[in-house]
């Protein structure tokens, strides 16, 4: 059974500071992996979408790395701004017509 | 190109009440899901539909069931609410292979008292 796991589930960091956002899942035979933001009692946003066979993608000040073999992805976020204060979550998909599979999410606070 | 709309945005029922939820699918999408998320927790997956049938259920009681119509939108209809059912109702729309990744909608915010 899949299980996706993100550390930390909170973190506050200063203005301007660059932060990375873990995210781990047991199996590692996932079809693509895909970061959302939530903004509080919202729905969620895609960010960055990877499949199986990507090692990252990017958009803007986003990076997101994929790593199959030890089952983590990252999602980097450069130069962050108190607009960037969220709740980032990691989902997978294990099959092409499958359910996805969340994390519990990291909380992101920047400090102004 | 719409995005996915869902239907009311807050609704606030009573215990052993039964509710409807609705959701248009954005466009060129043929498959919807349905998650649920309490407060703090990561969405969890209900149920998806493709082609008008259930293709996939989670772990939820037979209460909770679901409609999709040939335009592709869909419902979430519960029964015999339970306080346990408050939560954040998000529904999704893709392409049936989900290469392309989920779009989610907004959500319904319901409340059972």
């Amino acid at each position: 059974k899949q299980e996706v796991t993100q550390i930390p589930a909170a973190l506050s960091v200063p203005e301007g500071e660059n932060l990375v956002l873990n995210c781990s899942f047991t199996d590692s035979a996932i079809y693509n992996l895909q970061w959302f933001r939530q903004d509080p009692g919202k729905g969620l946003t895609s960010l960055l979408l990877i499949q199986s066979s990507q090692r990252e993608q990017t958009s803007g000040r986003l990076n997101a790395s994929l790593d199959k073999s030890s089952g983590r992805s990252t999602l980097y976020i450069a130069a962050s701004q108190p607009g960037d204060s969220a709740t980032y979550l990691c989902a997978v998909s294990m099959n092409r017509d499958d359910k996805i599979i969340f994390g519990k999410g990291t909380r992101l606070h920047i400090l102004p | 190109e719409t995005g996915v709309t869902q239907s009311p945005t807050h609704l606030i029922k009573t215990r052993g009440q039964q509710v409807t939820l609705r959701c248009s699918s954005q466009s060129g999408h043929n498959t919807v899901s349905w998650y649920q998320q309490a407060l703090g927790q990561g969405p969890q997956f209900i149920f998806q539909y493709y082609r008008e049938e259930e293709n996939g259920r989670g772990n939820f009681p037979p209460r909770f069931s679901g409609l999709q119509f040939p335009n592709y939108s869909s419902e979430l209809n519960v029964n015999a609410l339970e306080l346990d059912d408050s939560a954040l109702y998000l529904c999704a729309s893709s392409d049936y292979t989900g290469y392309y990744g989920y779009t989610f909608g907004s959500g319904t915010r319901l409340t059972v008292v």
